[in-house]
């Protein structure tokens, strides 16, 4: 059974970082590319980033573009996302999701992690 | 970026009805289209892909049609599990975009 579990979600003030993780199990971590995907509250979906399986390949919405980055440790099939300089509008459940692919370009998300809340506030 | 456009943005429908919602992407997209569905407090869980390919598990009652710009979600039996919002979202290119969701109330 595919599983990806959030963490390190929290309140942080403007212009902070923090860096959520995401623990996958149940598939060949290796062979798929990884992504975030954020709601703020009570809007719609938004894509943030993805990263291809090999972690050679990482891809940016505009508006975090230059302030997050995403990495990927396979050795603990965990995917990271490192916020800096965040800000109001960066508040949001961030979630974790699964690619059906190696490669990181576009695609769906075939599972998705519970989320874990980021509220940036001063 | 691809601009991806739903409508409604909310219906009320009794258990039963045959429940539409429709996708309207902002170039033609092919077959790249994929729908959610996400119950109140929860993580979306993917429905339909390559806008006519169901995932495994999910109800028959759940279909999916179209291809270029216009495409459609189709309940054909509303259950009182599928109560939920929906939503849509284009594989076709990066940035991967999303509607901004239909929400499915209880008459």
């Amino acid at each position: 059974e595919v599983q990806l579990v959030e963490s390190g979600g929290g309140l942080v003030q403007p212009g902070g970082s923090l860096r959520l993780s995401c623990a996958a199990s149940g598939f060949a971590f290796t062979s798929y590319a990884m992504s975030w995907v954020r709601q703020a509250p009570g809007k719609g979906l938004e894509w943030v980033s993805s990263l291809s399986g090999g972690g050679g390949s990482a891809y940016f919405a505009d508006s975090v573009k230059g302030r997050f980055t995403i990495s990927r440790d396979n050795s603990k099939n965990t995917v990271y996302l490192q916020m800096n300089s965040l800000r109001v509008e960066d508040t949001a459940v961030y979630y974790c999701a699964k690619d059906p692919y190696s490669a990181g370009t576009a695609s769906h998300f075939d599972y998705w992690g519970q989320g874990t809340l980021v509220a940036v506030s001063s | 970026d691809i601009q991806v456009t739903q409508s409604p943005s909310s219906l009320s429908a009794s258990v039963g009805d045959r429940v539409t919602i429709t996708c309207r992407a902002s170039q033609s997209i092919s077959t790249y289209l994929n729908w959610y569905q996400q119950k109140s407090g929860k993580a979306p869980k993917l429905l339909i892909y390559a806008a006519s390919s169901l995932q495994s598990g999910v109800p028959s009652r759940f279909s999916g049609s179209g291809s270029g710009t216009d495409f459609t979600l189709t309940i054909s039996s509303l259950e009182p599990e599928d109560f939920a919002t929906y939503h849509c979202q284009q594989s076709f290119s990066t940035p991967r975009t999303f509607g901004q969701g239909t929400k499915v109330e209880i008459k």
